[in-house]
């Protein structure tokens, strides 16, 4: 069974940079068949797409926050990462990983992770 | 504010039906397909419930189903169990391999 689990700190300070990873287990990045995204949920507010990445390092982003962010992978440890540029309270939201077929649903989801902002 | 438009909250009894639409609200967004529909419980992560319009994943009940015409699609869920309340979210390619979420309807169940 395919599982994602995102990691990083909890707690960002304003201005500095979000970094969040996300770890696949049970199957493999390497997948011609999927993309790896990011999604976010600033408390009370709905799902937002962030972001996502193909096994190739080819990267599509949320015209929003395009200039921002940076998606990347590591294909060997089975791993892809966010980084999120100076941040303001703003930010502060539920990251959450997930896998989008080609077909261009998301399938499986890692389990969230709250990111706040503040000093 | 999304590009696709969600009612905020609707309820029923349980088993009663509801329906919850998606309706693409912005003349700047040209597509309007893809449509998939996720179910979302706070506190857990969001879960696939239709694709492409109108298809079930395997383990979804048939109680869910999904429809689509023109730029409006809707997310129909039949005998309604307590289990069910959740927030729904519709998702809709974008166009540019990005993508959109609905702004999300919270189901009561009463």
């Amino acid at each position: 069974q395919l599982q994602l689990q995102e990691s990083g700190p909890g707690l960002v300070k304003p201005s500095e940079t979000l970094s969040l990873t996300c770890t696949v287990s049970g199957g493999s990045v390497n997948s011609g068949s999927h993309y790896w995204d990011w999604i976010r949920q600033p408390p009370g507010k709905g799902l937002e797409w962030i972001g996502g990445i193909y096994y190739t390092g080819t990267t599509y982003y949320n015209p929003s926050l395009k200039s921002r962010v940076t998606i990347s992978i590591d294909t060997s440890n089975s791993q892809f990462s966010l980084e999120l540029r100076s941040v303001t309270a703003a930010h502060t939201a539920v990251f959450y990983c997930a896998r989008r077929t080609t077909g261009g649903w998301f399938d499986y989801w890692g389990q969230g992770l709250l990111v706040s902002v503040s000093s | 504010q999304s590009a696709l438009t969600q009612v905020a909250s609707v309820s029923g009894s349980p088993g009663q039906s509801i329906t919850i639409s998606c309706t693409r609200s912005s003349s700047d967004f040209a597509n309007f397909n893809l449509i998939s529909w996720y179910q979302h419980h706070p506190g857990m992560a969001p879960k696939l419930i239709i694709y492409e319009d109108n298809k079930r994943p395997s383990g979804i009940s048939n109680r869910f189903s999904g429809s689509k015409s023109g730029s409006s699609a809707s997310l129909t869920i039949s005998g309604l169990q307590p289990e069910d309340e959740a927030d729904y979210y519709c998702c809709s390619y974008a166009g540019s391999n990005t993508w959109v979420f609905g702004g999300g309807t919270k189901l009561t169940v009463l």
